[in-house]
């Protein structure tokens, strides 16, 4: 069965540190992978997407593919305490993405 | 831009009665949309991918005749639940297609249902 891994957390981090978000998939196949954020009661907001192996940078976000491995991760620099939400990893084919359960992350002041 | 809407945003409904959400690109053409079920505390659970001008493809345990979807435009699609029962309150979500080299999808803010 086709499944995306995340640690539910919550993650807690100082704000101003980097925060470290980590996913990992079975399906081999799996070419483009994204991160949402989602805030409590809210829909969820594409961050970034990434289908190449290595690092992809926007900003305070950098994804990070590494295939071989089968995992994804999201860096996220200088944290701020708005930065604190559930971060959803997803990854597929085409338009069929198998999603994972989320990460909590909270920022602490 | 991809921008989704999404309307209503909450509704509150009686037991034995059908309510309709709609969901729209405003920016883009989609020909697929997604609709998804959210618990609270839980992840997104996929109900069924919908594609303008056929019939949509129901995931697995999700009851086609229940939840009725149609996507008649490139822009609108919408979800029916019908004879809603309180098992059937929770937050839906649709998602809209960007078709390219990576087809991200772009959601809506989400309907929150309510059924007495």
């Amino acid at each position: 069965q086709k499944e995306v891994e995340q640690n539910s957390g919550p993650l807690s981090v100082p704000e101003g540190a980097i925060a470290s978000l980590n996913c990992t998939y079975s399906d081999r196949g799996s070419q483009s992978f994204f991160w949402y954020r989602q805030y409590s009661g809210k829909s969820p907001e594409l961050i970034m997407f990434i289908y190449s192996n290595g690092d992809k940078e926007d900003g305070r976000f950098t994804a990070q593919l590494n295939k071989a491995s089968q995992y994804v991760s999201l860096l996220i620099r200088d944290s701020q305490p708005s930065d604190s939400a559930t971060y959803l990893c997803a990854g597929g084919s085409n338009y069929q993405l198998i999603w994972g359960a989320g990460t909590k992350l909270i920022i602490k002041p | 831009g991809a921008v989704v809407s999404q309307h209503p945003s909450w509704v509150i409904c009686k037991s034995g009665t059908s309510v309709k959400i709609e969901c729209r690109s405003l920016d883009f053409q989609a020909t697929t949309m997604f609709w998804y079920r959210q618990f609270p505390k839980q992840s997104l659970m996929l109900m069924a991918t919908s594609n303008e001008g056929s019939k949509a493809t129901y995931e697995q345990g999700v009851e086609k005749d229940k939840f009725l979807i149609n996507h008649a435009s490139l822009t609108l699609s919408t979800l029916t639940v019908t004879s809603a029962h309180p098992e059937d309150s929770s937050f839906y979500i649709c998602s809209a297609l960007l078709a390219g080299a990576t087809y991200e999808q772009y959601f809506g803010p989400g309907t929150r249902l309510t059924v007495t």
